[in-house]
């Protein structure tokens, strides 16, 4: 069975810090693909990265970073210099490669991230 | 290119009766997912449809249904509405085919469900 684990329901960061977002996942497949994301107050998902279980380096796109590591079942995720416009809900997603639910994304129950002035 | 559009936005109903949700994927997606978010469940998967033929179904009552046209728009459909199925719905495309990698499926803005 597949389970993603968000263990911060809610995070509190004043304006300019770091903060981390934990996701642990469970699968038992090689081929899958990992996602985060954003969930503004309009309720909208938007997609922030996608990651594939065979590569393993970490990205950085502006003040965002993820790192993906196989070994911990791990893919958190860093918002660095943080902003009031980052607060949102974060879901992290697992997809399988591969099989009859290729379709599906089994999601984390989210992290609350709210950035104070 | 328009993003996932999803019809109506808002919608109060009341136990008893049925709704029908609406979902025009992105040109080009073949592939419509949809799933349920409220507080205590968190976002659960629906079903999935592709080139109109169900491929994936979730673990939902059979009070939740759906289908897909040849054009890829997708409805769903919930008949004897609880109260329990307040809830925000969301679709979501993607490109679904082996010729394309799994990449990530693209969300609509939801529908905002209330049963009264």
């Amino acid at each position: 069975a597949q389970k993603v684990t968000q263990a911060q329901t809610e995070i509190s960061v004043v304006e300019k810090e770091d903060v981390t977002l934990d996701c642990v996942y469970e699968t038992r497949d090689t081929t899958y693909y990992l996602f985060w994301y954003k969930q503004p107050p309009s309720g909208e998902l938007v997609f922030l990265i996608r990651r594939n279980s065979f590569d393993e380096q970490n990205e950085i796109s502006g003040r965002y970073s993820w790192n993906f590591q196989k070994s911990t079942s791990s893919f958190n995720f860093t918002i660095t210099a943080s902003q009031v416009v980052d607060s949102a809900v974060y879901f992290c997603a697992l997809r399988l490669g591969r099989g009859s639910t290729l379709g599906r994304l089994y999601f984390g129950r989210g992290t609350q991230l709210t950035v104070w002035p | 290119k328009a993003g996932v559009t999803q019809t109506p936005r808002y919608l109060i109903k009341t136990r008893g009766q049925q709704v029908t949700l609406s979902c025009s994927p992105i040109s080009g997606h073949r592939s419509v997912s949809w799933y349920q978010q409220t507080p205590g469940q968190g976002l659960q998967f629906l079903f999935e449809y592709f080139s109109e033929t169900q491929r994936n179904k979730g673990n939902f009552p059979g009070r939740f249904s759906g289908r897909q046209f040849s054009n890829s728009r997708s409805e769903m459909n919930v008949s004897t509405l609880e109260l329990g199925d307040s809830a925000l719905y969301l679709c979501a495309s993607s490109h679904g085919d082996r010729d394309h990698p799994p990449g990530e499926q693209y969300f609509g803005p939801g529908t905002r469900l209330t049963v009264t």
